[in-house]
């Protein structure tokens, strides 16, 4: 089944603590985004990767780091978490911008 | 960057008549405009999508208009059913591999 899985889900944890969320897809695809969503904000991009070793900022990437080292894999690298990174995340694939985004099924980000 | 906008942000239908959202974007680029729904919890999935070459996009209940010149592109839902209550997005692309997002409109089906 073609999927984009995403772990933890949940995450409650303290201010400064590293964090890692993963992001993982089986269908071969070059492309790869993380999206932040908060209440009235809609779906604000974090970064994207056009495909192996390429990376770049989005909107908002301040306070968030990426790695994209095999085609299948990009972590979302919360190095000192903050209150205000305390969000909905999901991560997306497709073979390209102009087609269709699959997204994973989200993950629950709660920094105290 | 690009800036897309929704309108409205809420929107209220009696089951049966039709919804229409509407969205803007600013850059004249764009040439591929997405639109997905998100259930409540659950993950925003597509439900259509139109590129810049074609002005309209028909998959059942649901249909998407282009207008270039405007700058605006439109989802339309006939006949609704409360299963089509939900957050939905418009998206646009800009520069040769950005995807903006809107902030998203809330429809509720009245039953």
């Amino acid at each position: 089944e073609a999927q984009v899985t995403q772990n933890p889900r949940y995450l409650i944890t303290v201010t400064g603590k590293k964090l890692t969320v993963t992001c993982s897809q089986n269908m071969n695809h070059e492309y790869m985004s993380w999206y932040r969503q908060d209440p009235g904000l809609g779906l604000r991009q974090i970064y994207y990767s056009m495909n192996v070793e390429v990376t770049d900022k989005g909107d908002v990437p301040e306070g968030y780091k990426v790695s994209r080292k095999e085609k299948r894999n990009f972590p979302l690298i919360l190095e000192s978490p903050s209150p205000n990174q305390t969000s909905l995340y999901f991560c997306a694939s497709s073979s390209r911008p102009s087609q269709p985004q699959h997204f994973g099924d989200g993950t629950r980000l709660s920094i105290l | 960057g690009e800036n897309v906008e929704q309108h409205p942000s809420t929107l209220s239908v009696q089951e049966g008549d039709s919804a229409v959202i509407k969205c803007t974007y600013s850059d004249s680029a764009s040439n591929y405009f997405p639109w997905y729904k998100q259930e409540l919890g659950k993950r925003p999935q597509l439900i259509i999508d139109i590129r810049s070459n074609v002005g309209e996009k028909k998959d059942q209940r649901i249909a998407v208009t282009l207008n270039k010149t405007a700058k605006h592109f439109s989802l339309h839902i006939t006949e609704t059913q409360p299963e089509d209550s939900a957050v939905y997005f418009c998206a646009a692309t800009y520069g040769n591999n950005r995807l903006a997002f809107g902030k998203g409109n809330q429809v509720v089906v009245i039953p």
